[in-house]
């Protein structure tokens, strides 16, 4: 069965960092691409980020471009997301979601809140 | 970048209703269009890929049509576990990945 368990939100105060993790089990984590997506409280689904199976081609949305940085570890079966200068619009919860290739989302964790306030 | 437009924003219906939802792009985006169901607290689900293809498992009342920029969701019969937020996403412009903004079914 295909899990994916995010972990590492929480509050944080602007201008601060944080860093997600996704931890993949029940396939062969090396042979997908991986995505963040985040949804802010009340609101609709943002793409923010996608990485590939081996790491050659990352890509970011123009709202986290320069503060965000995705990475995996595929000997760990692990994505991650480090956020850094967070801000309020920030505020969301954060999915993992695999995909194959630069295609549809077909698993999604269950998310992790990241709240930016002071 | 790709807009996606969703109509209607909320829709109301009751069960048995045949549900139509549409997905609108700015611009051709061939068949590269999925659709999610998304309920209160919980993850989004694919239902749709590509357009008109069922994901596994997802009972056969769900389809999907249209190519280019107009696109559709249809749910034949209404169920009591339909009721959710559902959501389009192209994924043929390459290095972005866009959402439609949701459709809300609520019960009439």
């Amino acid at each position: 069965e295909v899990q994916l368990v995010e972990s590492g939100g929480g509050l944080v105060k602007p201008g601060g960092s944080l860093r997600l993790s996704c931890a993949a089990s029940g396939f062969t984590f090396s042979s997908y691409s991986m995505n963040w997506v985040r949804q802010a409280p009340g609101k609709g689904l943002e793409w923010v980020s996608s990485i590939s199976s081996s790491s050659s081609y990352i890509y970011y949305a123009d709202s986290v471009k320069g503060r965000f940085t995705i990475s995996r570890d595929n000997a760990k079966n692990s994505l991650y997301l480090q956020m850094n200068s967070l801000r309020a619009e920030d505020t969301a919860v954060y999915y993992c979601a695999r995909s194959a290739g630069a295609s549809h989302f077909d698993y999604w964790g269950q998310g992790t809140l990241v709240t930016v306030s002071s | 970048d790709i807009q996606m437009t969703q109509s209607p924003s909320t829709l109301s219906a009751s069960v048995g209703d045949r549900v139509t939802i549409t997905c609108r792009a700015s611009q051709s985006i061939s068949s590269w269009l999925a659709w999610y169901q998304q309920k209160p607290g919980k993850a989004p689900k694919l239902l749709i890929y590509k357009a008109s293809s069922l994901e596994s498992g997802v009972p056969s009342r769900f389809s999907g049509s249209g190519s280019g920029t107009e696109f559709t969701l249809t749910i034949s019969s209404l169920q009591p576990d339909d009721f959710a937020t559902y959501y389009c996403q192209q994924y043929n412009s390459y290095f972005t990945w866009t959402f439609g903004q949701g459709t809300k079914v609520e019960i009439k």
